[in-house]
């Protein structure tokens, strides 16, 4: 099946700091989505791109949706340690059952 | 609203016996979604349902395991008999949107299995 590349596995930053993650797929995606999951919560959906190229904003949070529909990156600025958690990328299909999958995640860690 | 609401939380059973997990979608919500998430494997969807009917069953790992929706606010993932190997926190998630991608994810179900 489709598989997504997260990366990086894992983030130790500093608060304040910038943070940037990404996933690449080897096959194209109708759809690219950002979640994050807290510790013993399921993850809560963050930004959803919809078509190539577009560039989305939540707060301090920026997605971009590749223009080969292949990858997309999430931008965080200006980190806060609320900011901890898992990312996860996710990519759905519609020509194949709307089938989604889900990237491995990115931890992040923010030191105050 | 109250969100996907999944029971019980934590659930911690011995090899061969039968599990049964169970979830409430947010009311309108036409879409149901089982997921596993375990470290090596990460999120898996295990099935999904649409108005009640099961669409894709393809991610379910054996006979072992078995799901139903019997009314649209209503559904169990059983499995029978449990192994160790099935331990891993099980999530529930629906959709409103015609195309499934907004997931509303319920807290889960941690699933031990000794």
């Amino acid at each position: 099946g489709q598989q997504l590349n997260q990366s990086p596995q894992s983030m130790f930053i500093q608060e304040g700091e910038d943070v940037s993650m990404n996933c690449t797929s080897s096959s194209i995606f109708n759809t690219w989505l950002w979640y994050k999951q807290d510790p013993g919560e399921g993850p809560v959906l963050l930004i959803a791109l919809y078509k190539a190229g577009e560039l989305t904003s939540n707060g301090r949070l920026t997605a971009q949706f590749g223009i080969t529909r292949k990858d997309s990156f999430l931008n965080i600025s200006a980190s806060i340690p609320s900011d901890v958690g898992i990312y996860f990328c996710a990519g759905q299909n519609l020509d194949n059952n709307n089938d989604m999958r889900f990237g491995a995640g990115t931890r992040l860690t923010v030191k105050p | 609203d109250a969100g996907v609401i999944q029971s019980p939380r934590h659930e911690v059973t011995e090899m061969g016996q039968e599990v049964t997990l169970r979830c409430k979608p947010i009311s309108g919500h036409n879409s149901l979604f089982w997921y596993r998430q375990t470290m090596m494997r990460g999120l898996e969807l295990l099935i999904y349902f649409n108005n009640n009917v099961p669409i894709d069953d393809s991610g379910m790992p054996e006979d072992r395991f078995s799901a139903k929706m019997p009314n649209a606010s209503f559904s169990t993932l059983k499995i029978q008999p449990s192994e160790p190997r099935d331990s891993a926190v099980y999530f529930c998630a629906s959709s409103l949107e015609t195309t499934n991608e907004k997931l509303f994810f319920g807290s889960g179900t941690q699933l031990s299995v000794l």
